[in-house]
């Protein structure tokens, strides 16, 4: 199984603050690599897709990067309703793995 | 628009089973696979497995084989996730959530609202 780890495992941030979250695959998983966001009490919502496909909708402050095995999510200007949990996941082989999530809330 | 609607929470005594059910709309249901998500509480995301729903083609993980069995219904464009011998470690919020794929990639989107399920005695 390919294992998903993610740092850090929670932040602090303030409105307006770049904030920068890293997943990491046990093995290269190429581009197979999507983010999820989870609101309290809500199920998770895609971001971005394949490793930097920004999903329709979502606003343009968020960006992801990466290949192989290091991927990084990116808000630009973090904003109120961006407190919340983020999830890598990776679609390379199954079973599919979640990274652990990383908590962002308000400093 | 596209939207998975699943059914009401549950509670259950130990050794009981549970069947969830995920209702798709907006789009043609047979063209995308349905995988299962499940999230205990406070803790992270676990896959469950898929169904296809135009062929029926299951697959599970490895830690649900035996005890999981997901199934459809293409002429209400429902799918359908059963656990058997439930245990209190079962407690979770169990999701579906629409595969899209493209060039071998894929990625959910969208996800039902959960269901919660309570393993208790």
């Amino acid at each position: 199984d390919i294992q998903m780890t993610q740092s850090p495992s929670s932040l602090s941030a303030s409105v307006g603050d770049r904030v920068t979250i890293t997943c990491r695959a046990s093995q290269s998983i190429s581009s197979y690599l999507n983010w999820y966001q989870q609101r309290p009490g809500k199920a998770p919502k895609l971001l971005i897709y394949s490793a930097s496909s920004l999903q329709s909708g979502v606003p343009s402050r968020f960006s992801g990067s990466g290949s192989g095995t290091d991927f990084t999510l990116t808000i630009s200007s973090l904003q109120p309703e961006d407190f919340a949990t983020y999830y890598c996941q990776q679609s390379y082989s199954t079973p599919l793995t979640f990274g652990p999530g990383t908590k962002v809330d308000i400093k | 628009q596209v939207q998975l609607v699943q059914s009401g929470a549950e509670v259950k005594n130990p050794g009981a089973s549970v069947k969830v059910s995920c209702k798709a709309s907006g789009y043609t249901f047979i063209a995308y696979y349905i995988h299962w998500v499940r999230q205990a509480p406070g803790q992270g995301l676990e896959w469950m497995g898929w169904i296809n729903p135009n062929s029926g083609g299951t697959n599970y993980a490895l830690k649900f084989q035996g005890r999981v069995t997901m199934t459809r219904d293409t002429s209400i464009s429902t799918a359908n996730m059963e656990l058997r011998g439930l245990r209190s470690g079962d407690t979770a919020v169990y999701y579906c959530a629409r595969l899209i794929a493209a060039d071998g990639k894929g990625w959910f989107d969208p996800w039902g609202q959960g269901t919660l399920v309570t393993v208790s005695s």
